[in-house]
């Protein structure tokens, strides 16, 4: 079946630092990618997503790009701050004959950000 | 606000009572789904609706857990004779198939079950 899988954390950085947190998956057709992040306290928010292979899914700095031949979508910034500081989630959702349109998870990435 | 709500936020139980949450989800989106999440693991699909028809369940989903969706608007869980393992977040996220659909789920803050 369908499965996600990203590197264990916690994840601690300096400020300014890059970030990266990597995610596989294993899936049949083409799946539909996402990052999620949870803020303390809050629900789990959509952070970006691809759709298909090679897009490139961007938003608040953060980018992961849909690659097929790895199977990968790994979560890219360029200089993080303290407010980055939550848990990253990889899903991907099952292609089109996967009629649920559930996400599957990773386990989650928690990324500590120090000033 | 008109995000995903659900209530109670926390539920502090003690073993073998049976408990109900409720998900009240974007008001025009037609697919609702039920997740549970332990402690430093990600979400777990339980189950999801179409409209009022429950369309899957995951084999998570024991027995003492059912979910409802009547009218097609808010659902509840209930989890029946609790046990100390259900101790998790609960999670609901709702989300629009058919035109409009980005494939986003949209989730609430979640429920907080405590077993003791």
């Amino acid at each position: 079946g369908n499965s996600v899988t990203q590197m264990e954390g916690p994840v601690t950085l300096s400020e300014e630092a890059f970030l990266t947190i990597n995610c596989t998956y294993t899936a049949t057709g083409y799946p539909s990618l996402f990052w999620y992040v949870q803020y303390p306290g809050e629900g789990l928010q959509l952070l970006l997503k691809a759709t298909k292979a090679d897009d490139k899914g961007s938003n608040k700095g953060f980018e992961a790009t849909y690659r097929k031949e790895t199977t990968s979508f790994h979560l890219e910034k360029g200089s993080v701050q303290v407010s980055d500081s939550a848990v990253y989630f990889c899903a991907l959702r099952g292609a089109v004959m996967d009629s649920s349109y559930k996400l599957i998870f990773g386990s989650g990435t928690r990324l500590l950000v120090r000033p | 606000d008109t995000g995903v709500s659900q209530n109670p936020r926390h539920k502090i139980t003690k073993r073998g009572q049976n408990v109900t949450f409720r998900c009240d989800p974007i008001s025009e989106h037609n697919r609702l789904y039920w997740y549970r999440q332990t402690l430093g693991q990600g979400p777990e699909f339980l189950t999801y609706f179409q409209n009022e028809a429950q369309l899957e369940k995951s084999r998570l989903l024991s027995d003492r857990f059912s979910a409802e969706r009547p009218k097609g608007s808010f659902s509840t869980l209930e989890i029946q004779r609790t046990e100390q393992g259900d101790s998790a977040m609960y999670l609901c996220a709702s989300s629009l198939i058919g035109q409009g659909d980005t494939g986003e789920l949209f989730f609430g803050e979640g429920s907080r079950l405590t077993v003791l």
